[in-house]
């Protein structure tokens, strides 16, 4: 069975520092990865994917991450983080059911901002 | 192009009671998958549905079930409502099923169950 595991439920940093937020998965075969970001009463919002090909992955508003296999990671980083970027970021990756592909998702990070 | 819209926003249900939630999928797609979020937590998959037909279901009992018309909207219909169903309802559609399509997320409709 396929798995996500976000490490830290909150992260803090200041405005214009670097963003990192980690996600490893577990999988058993080649894995579809995403981030979608939530704001507040909002659903959400796809960040970036990867599928195939090249392993760092651009994605909206400055984001990007990387694909390790060696180390079943996809972490998502950000060189400066603006006040905008505070919301839920949530890691998924696609698992089948029957024929359906379902997202599972990690339990999120909560990125707080601070001036 | 119109996005995932879901109603109703909010809603309010007592145990035990049945309720029914809406959303109409973005233009071109024909597949709809639920999603239930609690609070704190990642969404967890309820089932997918594929030009009508359901394309495979998560780990929820069968008091949750769906539908999806010819237009692909669809609804998720919970029966016997629990506390713990409290949670909010978010509906994805895309263009088909597969692991590679991006699943483009609704408003969500938050249900409290007293």
């Amino acid at each position: 069975a396929q798995s996500v595991t976000q490490l830290g439920s909150h992260v803090s940093v200041s405005e214009g520092a670097l963003v990192l937020l980690r996600c490893n998965y577990s999988s058993s075969v080649p894995p579809y990865l995403f981030w979608y970001v939530q704001y507040p009463n909002q659903g959400l919002q796809l960040l970036l994917k990867y599928t195939t090909g090249a392993t760092l992955v651009k994605g909206i508003n400055g984001f990007e991450a990387e694909f390790k296999k060696s180390e079943t990671s996809f972490h998502l980083t950000k060189p400066s983080a603006h006040m905008s970027d505070a919301a839920e970021y949530f890691c998924a990756v696609t698992f089948r059911s029957g024929s359906a592909r379902q997202l599972t998702f990690g339990s999120g990070t909560q990125l707080t901002v601070l001036p | 192009e119109t996005g995932v819209t879901q109603s109703p926003t909010h809603l309010i249900k007592t145990r035990g009671q049945q309720v029914t939630l809406r959303c109409s999928s973005q233009s071109g797609h024909n597949t709809v998958s639920w999603y239930q979020q609690a609070l704190g937590q990642g969404p967890q998959f309820i089932f997918q549905y594929y030009r009508e037909e359901e394309n495979g279901r998560g780990n929820f009992p069968p008091r949750f079930s769906g539908l999806q018309f010819p237009n692909y909207s669809s609804e998720l219909n919970v029966n016997a409502l629990e506390l713990d169903d409290s949670a909010l309802y978010l509906c994805a559609s895309s263009l088909g099923g597969g692991s590679t399509d991006t699943q483009y997320f609704g408003p969500g409709t938050r249900l409290t169950v007293l």
